[in-house]
């Protein structure tokens, strides 16, 4: 079973607008760790932002909040205010933790493109 | 500053060559890991170490051959490649300190094989 799903494939926003990018998430342990992370053209992995599976509070990183629905198994990420250069591929990631330290396991992506 | 530096950044090589690639962090790090990504194709991790020792080898083939020789360093050596093994190759750094334990990347290594 696959333990990141993201549903959308491609996302299309207007600038200055808002955009949802979906994450759904499978795991049995009860400490784990969400991330989310930007790749634009040029391939680096840019991390944008963490939650943790005790964290009460939503993550937020200036434009980037999470939002962390536990008992719905989603961690959806949302951009505030889309600027051209958000024009990316982005992925979720979960680390558990039950284990001890296990790699990221990373979903399939989501491109979006923001339009002027 | 991302803090992981790749090189190459391209690379194009034959199938009878033998090249390496090479990853340095300089985070003060403790885990270091390979990622391959193909097009259309989400991210494989290939390998992981842990305090210089392989901690996992996701069924890599044996043309793949990493090296960590400290916490700082790790190599990936190519030799015999097919064409299907063109890709971006990632690396990746972490403190291996707990659930929060953020991976950073290089930019990675875009890999052809004739």
């Amino acid at each position: 079973a696959q333990k990141i799903t993201q549903t959308q494939p491609g996302m299309f926003v207007q600038e200055k607008e808002a955009v949802t990018l979906d994450c759904t998430y499978d795991t049995s342990d009860q400490s784990y760790g969400l991330f989310w992370y930007k790749q634009p053209s040029s391939g680096e992995m840019i991390f944008l932002i963490y939650q943790g599976s005790y964290d009460e509070q939503n993550a937020t990183e200036g434009r980037y909040s999470l939002n962390f629905q536990k008992a719905r198994k989603s961690a959806n990420l949302v951009i505030s205010a889309s600027q051209l250069g958000d024009s990316a591929m982005y992925f979720c990631a979960m680390r558990e933790w039950n284990s001890g330290n296990t790699p990221l396991v990373f979903g399939k992506g989501t491109r979006l493109s923001v339009i002027a | 500053e991302t803090g992981v530096t790749q090189t190459p950044r391209h690379l194009v090589m034959g199938m009878t060559n033998k090249k390496s690639l090479k990853c340095e962090q300089h985070l003060g790090h403790n885990a270091m890991y390979w990622y391959k990504q193909s097009a259309k194709k989400p991210l494989e991790l290939m390998f992981v170490y842990n305090f210089k020792e392989q901690t996992e080898n996701n069924s890599v083939p044996s043309r793949f051959s990493p090296e960590c020789p400290n916490s700082s360093h790790l190599f990936l050596h190519l030799h015999t490649l097919q064409p299907e093994d063109s890709a971006l190759y990632l690396c990746a750094s972490s403190l291996a300190g707990g659930p929060g334990d953020t991976q950073y990347f290089g930019p990675g290594t875009r890999l052809t094989v004739l």
